[in-house]
């Protein structure tokens, strides 16, 4: 099972939008709705942002929004704040109880 | 708040075993729904599923690992394990614990470890 593919780096100035690709194939984000999207500062625990494609948990803001087309899900950064630096990755199911992560990508505010 | 914790050896040398323990405090490893996973990632790479065990014991591993892994479940202590046998350099990562909710199949992992990072060098 391939990885998903990402942008290794993605930046913007305050107060602007970004969008976070996520690539995979019909195995899995193409026919699965169990996309999730998280948050992780190096040294950290990773933090959930959006699960089944579009949800959001509580307490996440919503400047974080999630969508999916075809074989690639994005996860959309809204008034882009200098505490959304950090590395963003995605993760699919992959059928028979096997999951597959995204390459991750460095978001960077200018 | 549910935490996890991972616990191990620093360093491992090839060909033995790596083992690793997650300590989950605010939460129960034998409530339902909820699948207890490792997860990896090598320096430079993305995460890797590594696999995960049920409340109830069962177990799925990566296709990519299963010869080589095992995870089992230590509900006395609320405690979950790693075992990854045969290790070579390529195992050389940052190891993570995480929760995964779902039904059927994980939908989202939502807490995790913060990791730990297990070199294999002799």
């Amino acid at each position: 099972q391939s990885a998903l593919t990402q942008p290794a780096s993605v930046s913007g100035s305050p107060g602007q939008s970004i969008t976070i690709s996520c690539t995979g194939t019909s195995s899995d984000i193409g026919t699965y709705t169990l996309v999730s999207w998280y948050q992780h500062h190096p040294g950290k625990a990773p933090r959930l942002l959006i699960y089944e494609v579009i949800k959001r948990p509580s307490g996440v803001s919503n400047r974080f929004s999630g969508s999916k087309s075809g074989n690639t899900a994005s996860l959309t950064i809204s008034g882009l704040q200098a505490e959304d630096e950090a590395d963003y990755f995605c993760c699919s199911y992959a059928g028979s109880s096997n999951y597959v992560f995204g390459t991750g990508t460095t978001v960077t505010v200018l | 708040q549910v935490q996890l914790q991972e616990s191990g050896p620093g360093l491992v040398k090839p060909s033995q075993t790596l083992s690793l323990t997650c300590t989950v405090s605010g939460g129960s490893v034998s409530s339902d729904n909820y699948y207890w996973s490792w997860i990896r990632q090598p320096a430079g790479k993305g995460m890797e599923w590594i696999g995960r065990i049920y409340s109830r014991g069962t177990t799925t591993y990566s296709p990519s690992l299963k010869n080589r892994v095992s995870i089992s479940l230590d509900k006395a202590k609320n405690q979950f394990s790693l075992k990854l046998n045969s290790v070579t350099a390529a195992d050389t990562a940052v190891y993570y614990c995480a929760r995964g909710f779902g039904s059927a199949a994980i939908e989202y992992f939502d807490f995790w470890g913060q990791g730990t990072l297990v070199p294999v060098s002799s």
